[in-house]
């Protein structure tokens, strides 16, 4: 059956150390992957997508990477801070009918980053 | 910045009653999604338009649920009747159409903060 698995369990890292997410799936062949952010109570953030021909993508303090042999992504937030805890979302992107694209989505990581 | 827009925000409804939620996405954007997100888990698909058609409904109870975007612009999802296992966020979302814009779109989607329903 197909599966998205992110970190089971909710991440706490100590401010300025490196929080690495995990995003694991199977049974499906996503063209791109996407992660988001979401705080309590809203909507999610986009934050950046991967190609399936990329290994690697950087924006800022963020960093993705993309192993299709694994089925795997992971998510780098480099000299964290407190603001960045929230849940973090990976998503597949798959092609549906048409050009119509759609997104499924991990069950998330929630993560604290201990001041 | 351009955003999208949900209405309401929090809404309480005994089991067996009909709810609406309404969303207006970002001006120019032809796809709109409503998703459903329990606690604790990732949003699910409930439908997709493009447009004002349907592309993907597969995941939406239509014994119950409705979705309409009747001009391609706003769009209203309706439960009638609610039951308790509807609660839960119900979240909105938007994007441009594949391929529109400066090269190829990623189908970055667009999020509303949501409706929060809850059935007792």
């Amino acid at each position: 059956s197909q599966k998205i698995e992110q970190n089971s369990e909710a991440l706490n890292i100590q401010e300025g150390k490196t929080a690495t997410l995990t995003c694991n799936y199977t049974n499906y062949s996503p063209a791109y992957l996407q992660w988001y952010r979401q705080d309590p109570g809203r909507g999610p953030v986009f934050l950046l997508l991967i190609r399936e021909n990329e290994k690697e993508k950087r924006k800022e303090r963020l960093k993705v990477t993309f192993d299709t042999t694994l089925k795997q992504s992971l998510f780098h937030i480099t000299a964290s801070q407190p603001a960045d805890s929230a849940t973090y979302l990976c998503a597949l992107v798959l092609f549906s009918s048409g050009s119509a694209r759609q997104l499924t989505f991990g069950s998330g990581t929630q993560l604290t980053v201990l001041p | 910045e351009a955003e999208v827009a949900q209405s309401p925000r929090y809404k309480i409804t005994e089991k067996s009653q009909a709810v609406a939620f309404w969303c207006d996405p970002i001006s120019g954007h032809a796809t709109l999604y409503w998703y459903r997100q329990i606690l604790g888990q990732g949003p699910e698909l409930l439908v997709q338009f493009q447009d004002e058609s349907v592309v993907d409904d597969s995941q939406l109870p239509k014994d119950r649920f409705s979705a309409e975007r009747l001009k391609g612009v706003d769009s209203t999802l309706k439960i009638q009747p609610a039951e308790l296992g509807d609660s839960a966020m119900y979240l909105c979302a938007s994007s441009r159409r594949w391929g529109q814009g400066s090269g190829r779109s990623y189908n970055e989607q667009f999020f509303g903060p949501g409706t929060r329903l809850t059935v007792l």
